[in-house]
């Protein structure tokens, strides 16, 4: 069974806004990562923020955590069209689970 | 380069048969996963293993069978007995099992039964 979902389910923006995706789980964590996936590709790693973890930042991406609510965002600032792909969050408790993701399209 | 190489890209199978999808690892990691992947829906897990000689079924490894002799090397079989093959298959690593970081991906293998 999946454990995270996101949402939104598709997302699209012009070039230079800022695309937000969330990520909530149900049970507990201990770590969330964020991939993104290029179409019929594989899948890349972006970033991995630990339970212990509020937030984290690397380069145009800022993750946050809230284990209280059992949810997390990633925000991808000053977005490009090269920013157009799926988003998955995956979280790591005894195994790996990935959620449905988020499409989006970054538009010139 | 270090990374995950999965052949073949783009298979196509008749019903009934039997076909092997490969992933070779230079990583030196010691577990490799196999996923699969729907359309609208995320990935799900069909075996992995943390060993050699060793591997363990994930939620969904009803009509697969995996290998693992080398410890580079994860071929996954997708049998006569898996009532909806057609699918992309994703083969990822990371360092150990208890290893709470990233997987590595490799590009997938599409696998389309006619």
């Amino acid at each position: 069974s999946q454990q995270g979902e996101e949402d939104p389910q598709a997302l699209s923006i012009q070039e230079g806004e800022n695309a937000t995706m969330n990520c909530s789980y149900k049970t507990s964590i201990n770590n969330l990562q964020w991939y993104r996936q290029n179409s019929g590709r594989g899948l890349v790693h972006l970033i991995l923020i630990r339970s212990n973890e509020r937030e984290k930042h690397s380069g145009r991406l800022r993750v946050t955590l809230d284990t209280s609510k059992k949810s997390s965002s990633l925000l991808i600032t000053a977005s490009r069209a090269a920013d157009t792909a799926s988003y998955f969050c995956a979280t790591r408790g005894n195994k790996l689970t990935f959620g449905t993701g988020t499409q989006l399209k970054v538009e010139l | 380069d270090g990374g995950i190489t999965q052949s073949p890209k783009y298979l196509f199978r008749k019903e009934g048969q039997n076909v092997t999808l490969s992933c070779e690892q230079n990583l030196n990691h010691d577990a490799m996963y196999w996923y699969r992947q729907d359309p609208g829906q995320g990935l799900r897990l069909i075996y992995y293993s943390q060993i050699v000689n060793d591997f363990q079924k994930g939620d969904i490894a009803e009509g697969y069978s995996v290998s693992r002799e080398k410890k580079e090397s994860f071929p996954l079989t997708v049998t006569s007995a898996q009532k909806n093959p057609t699918a992309f298959y994703l083969c990822a690593s990371s360092r150990d099992l208890a290893n709470t970081g990233e997987l590595f991906f490799g590009e997938g293998s599409r696998l389309t039964v006619l």
